[in-house]
């Protein structure tokens, strides 16, 4: 299995800031995910967190908007750039383990 | 664009009552379809990884059936209990460790 730690668990932003999310995994891991999701919308995968490399977008999702870093195996940011209301989500780190995806608690953010 | 859908979108039950809950996917190039529990302010928990057709895995009183030809899978809860309240998400990966998700059954148990 995999322990996955978010922080921040929960903030309130103001239009127009960035926020950056950190998730660490409790061992070392090949790739991480990031996921999102919006009110009343399923959860949507961003990006993958490759390490020694850039990350790999999902369409719709840009770098500029949604820098990722990956600096190690156990550790990934997400950076929401140039918040706007729309931006109010849940985002999830995760990671595969075997057969399964491990996913951290989330970061619920409200910007207003 | 997969599309993997997920009914009822929301089920109130009271406390006993067995229920189910549905996800489509599509049935070509079938991988492995996901199954997981979503309680607030915690973390998605993994209940069954499905790869096979005619699979059924069975957790406590949580089973779920696969069936890959007509692409659809089953979640069933027996004697359901409050602490079953929670969003039900089926994931679909249209490629290895990347997951489609449906927007989930949110679950209510009334005492």
């Amino acid at each position: 299995s995999a322990v996955i730690s978010q922080k921040p668990s929960r903030d309130i932003c103001q239009r127009g800031t960035s926020l950056t999310i950190q998730c660490q995994v409790d061992s070392q891991v090949t790739m991480m995910f990031w996921y999102r999701q919006q009110p009343g919308q399923s959860l949507t995968l961003i990006a993958t967190a490759n390490q020694g490399s850039e990350a790999t977008y999902e369409s719709g999702f840009v770098i500029d908007k949604f820098p990722i870093s990956r600096p190690n195996l156990t550790f990934s940011t997400l950076t929401v750039s140039n918040m706007s209301p729309e931006d109010s989500s849940i985002y999830l780190c995760s990671v595969e383990k075997g057969n399964t995806i491990y996913f951290g608690e989330g970061s619920w953010l409200t910007v207003v | 664009i997969l599309n993997v859908e997920q009914s009822p979108q929301s089920l109130h039950v009271q406390e006993g009552d067995s229920t189910n809950f549905t996800c489509s996917f599509p049935s070509s190039n079938f991988y492995a379809l996901h199954w997981y529990r979503w309680e607030t302010a915690k973390s998605p928990e993994a209940l069954f990884v499905m790869t096979l057709n005619g699979d059924e895995k069975k957790k406590g009183r949580i089973s779920a059936t696969l069936n890959t030809k007509e692409g659809y899978s089953y979640l069933y809860i027996k004697g359901s209990q409050p602490e079953d309240s929670a969003t039900y998400l089926c994931a679909f990966p249209p490629a290895a460790r990347q997951l489609t998700f449906g927007s989930g059954t949110q679950l209510t148990v009334l005492p």
